[in-house]
């Protein structure tokens, strides 16, 4: 039962352009979401997350989109690096009335930046 | 400096074996986790630990055993080690638990490189 989904696995965009990964989740106690940036052989790297107050969270390059409603997020890099190739988790997390959570991870979307 | 470390890299080791895995945190973190990436990618979560206490512990097997001699550290314990253990497994740790019950206050996970396990 994926909770997250990310239904691309791979996402491939022109150098400069936008880069929009998306993200769904079926879980409706979730109050949290994370992207996560991993590189071959390394751990995930924090990117930005957005709590579900918010529907935008801007950071530099990168925002994060959030649809309570429709229980989807995005995450939109640009303009789009070669830097950025990248696979992109979306992870989500749930308050769960005290004590430490652990994230629901998606199964990662492959973006590749093309020169 | 390397913030949340994790100890081999690579694991190889044969069926039926005993093995461990060290994860070290110099964040000053109060929580620390492991995660498993299975064969199909998705990352899950196996353990959670704050202030030496266990939090979570998801569907994981007993052969599957944290410890935490102190607020830096959680090692992995792995005991009969079977085929279907071979994956990468992610250290993790996270400066709180989300324990105010304000939306929005879970904090952020910082992860180690992992260890890629494989069990022959």
């Amino acid at each position: 039962d994926q909770q997250v989904k990310q239904n691309s696995p791979s996402l491939s965009v022109q150098e400069g352009r936008i880069s929009i990964l998306n993200c769904d989740y079926t879980n409706s106690m979730f109050d949290y979401f994370l992207w996560y940036k991993k590189y071959p052989a390394e751990g995930p790297t924090f990117l930005i997350s957005i709590s579900s107050i918010k529907d935008k969270n801007e950071d530099g390059r990168f925002t994060v989109f959030l649809n309570k409603s429709a229980k989807h997020l995005s995450l939109h890099i640009v303009p789009s690096q070669p830097g950025d190739s990248a696979v992109y988790f979306c992870a989500a997390t749930a308050y769960s009335g005290g004590g430490a959570d652990g994230l629901t991870f998606g199964k990662g979307t492959h973006l590749i930046i093309q020169p | 400096d390397t913030a949340v470390s994790q100890t081999p890299k690579y694991l190889v080791t044969q069926m039926g074996n005993d093995k461990s895995i060290k994860c070290e945190q110099n964040l000053g973190h109060d929580t620390m986790y492991w995660y498993k990436q299975d064969s199909k990618k998705f990352l899950k979560i196996m353990f959670s630990y704050n202030n030496k206490e266990l939090i979570i512990n998801e569907t994981v097997p007993n052969r599957f055993s944290p410890k935490s001699p102190d607020k830096a550290h959680l090692n992995l314990h792995i005991n009969s080690l079977e085929l279907g253990d071979s994956a990468v497994y992610f250290c993790a740790s996270s400066p709180e638990s989300s324990s105010t019950g304000t939306s929005g206050s879970t904090d952020t996970q910082y992860f180690g490189p992992g260890t890629r396990l494989t069990v022959l």
